[in-house]
């Protein structure tokens, strides 16, 4: 079965100071891809950055980094000079094969982050 | 990245009666699912809507109280049937893209609120 975990239901950070937000996984498919998503108050889902498990290096986007482990299956965000409109919760989500072409995502719970002026 | 838009946004309705969501992705379209996110829980996957042909329902997920039409390549609807208070969520449509097969994006949601 698959299975992602985060356990921090919420962090803390000072402007322009760097978090890491944890995520592990649990899959015994050898090809997978892992998401990371942003959801303010709003309630959208924004996407942030991707690493699919065959990739050799830690997928980057902007302030935002992938730190890909994958003998310890983790794949924990890291937010660089973190802003006040980073103020939201975070998914750490896995795509996994559903049956020929098909996919499918898995959530973990998320992690709260609070940005402290 | 692409534009997914849903409609309703939100929307209060009453016991019993249902209520229909459409999504349209500005886009081609690998594939289409529904999410439901129940207040202050995680996302879940309702089913994958498969163009032609019935969706793939996940399991708590029926047919019955979840149909799901896919007429084409980058629309879909979910409609919420008989509703009761425990169906108030944000209902998320997701797509994957052909042009960005290492993504999935969301549509903005739809807030259901059920009295």
């Amino acid at each position: 079965a698959q299975k992602i975990t985060q356990t921090q239901p919420g962090m803390f950070v000072q402007e322009k100071e760097a978090v890491t937000l944890d995520c592990t996984y649990d899959t015994s498919d050898p090809s997978y891809g892992l998401f990371w998503y942003k959801q303010p108050s709003s309630g959208e889902m924004i996407f942030l950055i991707y690493q699919g498990s065959y990739d050799q290096q830690n997928a980057t986007e902007g302030r935002y980094s992938l730190n890909f482990q994958k003998a310890r299956k983790s794949a924990n965000l890291v937010i660089s000079a973190s802003q006040l409109g980073d103020s939201a919760m975070y998914f750490c989500a896995m795509r996994v094969a559903s049956g020929g072409s098909n996919y499918k995502l898995t959530f973990g719970k998320g992690t709260l982050l609070t940005v402290n002026p | 990245s692409a534009v997914i838009s849903q409609k309703p946004s939100r929307d209060i309705c009453q016991r019993g009666t249902s209520l229909t969501i459409q999504c349209q992705v500005d886009s081609q379209v690998t594939m289409m699912f529904w999410y439901r996110q129940q207040p202050g829980q995680s996302l879940t996957l309702i089913a994958t809507a498969n163009q032609g042909s019935e969706a793939t329902y996940e399991s708590g997920f029926v047919i019955d109280k979840f149909p799901i039409s896919r007429p084409n390549l980058t629309f879909s609807t979910l409609t919420v049937s008989n509703m009761s208070p425990e169906d108030s969520s944000i209902y998320l449509c997701s797509a994957g893209l052909e042009r960005l097969p290492d993504t999935q994006y969301f549509g903005p949601g739809t807030r259901l609120t059920v009295l």
